[in-house]
């Protein structure tokens, strides 16, 4: 069974505050990773997709790095906003199917 | 309009009643999923599909059944619905004749098991 997992569980940060978490996933049979943002009463929306090593993505304040060697990748929000509330999914790519970590739910308070 | 759409939005069922839930997209997806998802457990693939002949059992099938009843159209079944069957759920799609097969959500069923 694959495992993906995510850190930390849940956050809570100062409107202006940088963070970042991390996703762990196998280092074998990599095909891509996705990391997702889920608002509440909302559906998940796709942020980033990664499928290079050493791969860097960035939207806006969010950033994130893949390292497929050592199987992790982080996501960055710099000057976190209310707006950026969200919990965030990352989820490894097996090329059939995705699986997904259990997410990082983040607070950000003004 | 929502090109992943889900019905119904909320309900609310007894134990051992059979609900349906229903997908419908117009993104024009061959590749349809059913997932749960449960506070602090992520979300967990149900059934998938690739094409209409084509269904798959997910990580978590059992007491779920699934029909696929066109390209557009995928419905997810509790035959008897239990109270551990109260969770969220999410159809998703995407399209194979993509590189990257990135998902896209409906915005999730509410379903209460009483």
């Amino acid at each position: 069974i694959l495992n993906v997992e995510q850190s930390p569980q849940s956050l809570h940060v100062q409107e202006g505050d940088s963070t970042n978490f991390t996703c762990s996933f196998p280092s074998s049979n990599f095909y891509a990773l996705h990391w997702y943002r889920w608002e509440t009463a909302k559906s998940p929306e796709a942020l980033f997709v990664m499928t290079l090593n050493g791969d860097e993505k960035k939207k806006g304040r969010i950033s994130a790095t893949l390292n497929t060697k050592e199987g992790y990748s982080y996501l960055y929000i710099k000057g976190s906003q209310p707006e950026d509330s969200a919990t965030y999914l990352c989820a490894f790519d097996n090329t059939d199917k995705l699986i997904f970590g259990t997410g990082t739910r983040l607070q950000v308070f003004p | 309009d929502a090109d992943v759409t889900q019905t119904p939005r909320n309900r609310i069922t007894k134990t051992g009643k059979r609900i349906m839930l229903e997908c419908s997209q117009t993104k024009g997806h061959d590749r349809m999923y059913w997932y749960r998802q449960d506070p602090g457990l992520g979300l967990r693939l149900i059934y998938y599909s690739f094409d209409v002949k084509d269904i798959n059992k997910g990580e978590i099938s059992d007491g779920y059944s699934v029909s696929r009843q066109a390209q557009a159209k995928f419905s997810l079944s509790l035959e008897s619905a239990i109270p551990n069957q109260t969770a969220l759920y999410f159809c998703a799609t995407s399209d194979s004749g993509q590189r990257i097969y990135e998902q896209y959500f409906g915005p999730g069923t509410r379903l209460t098991v009483t």
